[in-house]
């Protein structure tokens, strides 16, 4: 599966936009990069998933680099909610069982 | 989105005794769920991949006669670990996937607190 690198923490103040690096140089053509974040004890929380193009939902957006070897995480207006652990999966090839295999993440800290 | 949702939240259970997990997905079907667990500040580690209506697979290290996993149908799957000790106390984390494809999305539930005294 593909590794993924992010910076440990982060923070951010209230309002602005966050956004969230990760490296995934070893990305194969059809392998999907996914994010999810935890708050503290309970279960992660789906955010967004792309395979080449960018995309948009309500909560984020994830822009993704021609050459897939990185992304990045957008939170346009970042709010003291979503303070939590950010995770960077490129997910194992479907016929594969098709895997999350979590790494550190990047805390997030976002400040008043 | 999708909700996935376990039962119990926490369990405490005497160490040597069985205790069972449920994860069911509530609006939809899951071909395919995962379960993980969680030590604190540590990262989630997955443990098996299931699928319904064939047996589970665990990933490396990971006792398939200890934490046995059923997966009987397309809406529940089940955890139990067996002959619990006090070292499997942890968070256990099911997420299941909406849709059999590639790029599907997976959903997470909130989580089981055991706790094995």
């Amino acid at each position: 599966d593909a590794k993924t690198t992010q910076p440990p923490s982060m923070d951010c103040a209230e309002g602005r936009a966050a956004n969230l690096p990760c490296n995934h140089s070893t990305i194969s053509g059809n392998e999907y990069v996914y994010w999810y974040r935890q708050i503290h004890s309970q279960g992660p929380q789906y955010i967004i998933h792309g395979l080449k193009n960018n995309e948009t939902n309500e909560m984020a957006s994830l822009i993704i680099t021609e050459d897939r070897k990185s992304s990045t995480l957008i939170l346009p207006h970042a709010t003291l909610r979503d303070t939590a652990v950010y995770y960077c999966i490129v997910r194992g090839p479907y016929n594969q069982g098709g895997k999350l295999i979590f790494g550190q993440g990047t805390e997030l800290s976002v400040k008043p | 989105g999708a909700v996935v949702s376990q039962h119990p939240s926490w369990v405490i259970c005497k160490s040597g005794t069985s205790v069972k997990i449920e994860c069911r997905s509530l609006d939809f079907q899951a071909t395919t769920m995962f379960w993980y667990r969680q030590f604190p500040k540590q990262s989630l580690m997955l443990m098996a991949t299931s699928n319904e209506g064939s047996k589970a697979t665990y990933e490396q290290g990971v006792e398939k006669d200890k934490f046995l996993i059923n997966h009987a149908s397309l809406t529940l799957s089940t955890l139990t670990v067996t002959s619990a000790h006090p070292e499997d106390s942890s968070f256990y984390i099911c997420s299941a996937a909406l849709g059999g494809y590639s790029g599907n999305t997976i959903y997470f539930g909130e989580g089981s607190w055991l706790t094995v005294v």
